[in-house]
């Protein structure tokens, strides 16, 4: 497709259950980013891969999260035993990044919620 | 790491008056500052962004401007339109590519 492709678009899960989100970045866009926005909030950055090695993971809440880009393509976000403040809409964006990050092509999220 | 204040967290205009929304950040090494425009329930699309080589960069009826001196940034919106209501974040970008957001303004624009 021409867009950022992100699925589930939405889950709903059980507290303690392991999820994993996808994203699926525009073809030959190097830089791929994980933030997260809970509701009314703004955007929390979570990790960012250069191609496939991900230079800063310090956005990462807890060790229940975990996150890889293998081929310079799909990424993917687990959460592992999920809690209730795990709760928020999960934004996958890509760039080209030739000489700067230029214009970064969000998806449309992935809404998670735990009960 | 990289620390990026966006005020105010909340801006109400009437329709036809100007709106300034401004951002402040640390890292002296930051070279790129876009602004991001989020409508209700929509993802954050690219609406200008600015270089650090330059003060001012306009776009009919948006602008921003630069001050690396003061390291802050400002987004204009002119005219004020309810379709400009939205949520705005402003970001920069430092020496390893890294984008970092501020924490968003919530503008709303009353006809």
């Amino acid at each position: 497709g021409a867009g950022v492709s992100q699925s589930p678009s939405n889950k709903v899960t059980e507290k303690g259950k392991d999820v994993e989100l996808r994203c699926d970045p525009i073809s030959g866009h190097t830089a791929l980013y994980w933030y997260r926005q809970s509701l009314g909030q703004g955007l929390e950055f979570l990790i960012y891969f250069q191609g496939n090695s991900a230079p800063d993971k310090s956005g990462l809440p807890s060790d229940r999260f975990s996150a890889e880009r293998t081929g310079g393509s799909v990424s993917t976000l687990t959460i592992q035993r999920t809690q209730q403040e795990d709760s928020a809409v999960y934004l996958c964006a890509s760039s080209l990044n030739q000489g700067g990050t230029g214009e970064l092509f969000f998806g449309e999220g992935s809404r998670l919620t735990v009960l | 790491g990289e620390n990026v204040e966006q005020h105010p967290s909340t801006l109400s205009v009437q329709e036809g008056d100007s709106a300034v929304i401004k951002c402040t950040y640390s890292d002296s090494a930051s070279n790129y500052f876009p602004w991001y425009k989020q409508e209700l329930g929509k993802r954050p699309q690219l609406i200008i962004d600015i270089r650090s080589n330059v003060g001012e960069k306009k776009d009919q009826r948006i602008a921003v401007t630069l001050n690396k001196t003061a390291k802050h940034f400002s987004l204009h919106i002119t005219e004020t339109q309810p379709e400009d209501s939205a949520v705005y974040f402003c970001a920069d970008e430092n020496a390893g590519n890294m984008l970092t957001f501020g924490g968003g303004t919530r503008l709303m624009v009353k006809p």
